[in-house]
């Protein structure tokens, strides 16, 4: 069975402060990996996503995701928060083979503090 | 940029109601998608489509079911609403399904009263 665990529903973060999302997952096999992001009123919007190669992965808006296999993890990265970063993050997983649907975790709220 | 089109931001029916859901995309996608977002619950996929006039169920498929006549299309139907699937809808298409991203629409809040 696959599954994605997001352990904190809100995350408070000072501006200019480097912000962590966590996301750990289980899944059969090896994972593809993907982050999103849900301003107010808006549909979900594509951050980064893993699919083999450099553990690193840049997105946009300047996130990065470490894919840790060991500890079956993909933290949400930024170096220094901004204002405009405060919204919904999701994490998701897909099992290379076998099922197709895409798993979401249950959503971490940020919020930067100016 | 892809577009993916809801028909209705905000809709209100009554129990009982039949209920569609519009979803259109433009990029000429094979993959379409419903999901239902609710809080503490995160995403979760009631149907998805893979080509026209193909279906399968997602996690979340009773109550629900679902339509594409055209590639561009994907309706979501209730055939009676009940109160407990007041939620907000969101349509996702994508190229393909398996590591490429999916593109969202802004999502149809609906409350059965």
């Amino acid at each position: 069975a696959q599954s994605v665990a997001q352990p904190e529903d809100q995350v408070n973060v000072a501006e200019g402060n480097p912000l962590t999302v966590k996301c750990t997952y289980s899944v059969s096999g090896n994972p593809y990996l993907f982050w999103y992001v849900q301003y107010p009123n808006r549909g979900l919007q594509f951050l980064l996503k893993y699919i083999t190669g450099d553990n690193l992965v840049k997105g946009s808006y300047g996130f990065e995701a470490e894919f840790n296999k060991s500890q079956t993890s993909f933290h949400l990265k930024k170096p220094s928060a901004l204002v405009s970063d405060s919204a919904l993050y999701f994490c998701a997983v897909r099992a290379q083979t076998g099922a197709n649907n895409l798993f979401f975790g249950t959503g971490t709220r940020l919020t930067v503090i100016p | 940029d892809v577009k993916v089109t809801q028909s209705s931001r905000y809709l209100v029916k009554r129990t009982g109601e039949k209920v569609f859901l519009e979803c259109v995309q433009d990029m000429d996608h094979e993959n379409m998608f419903w999901y239902r977002q609710d809080p503490g619950l995160g995403l979760r996929l009631i149907y998805f489509s893979y080509d026209v006039k193909m279906k399968e169920k997602g996690d979340i498929p009773e109550g629900y079911s679902v339509s594409r006549e055209k590639k561009e299309r994907f309706s979501l139907i209730l055939e009676s609403a009940s109160t407990n699937q007041t939620s907000m809808y969101l349509c996702a298409s994508s190229l393909s399904y398996r590591n490429e991203k999916l593109f969202f629409g802004s999502g149809t809040q609906l409350s059965v009263l």
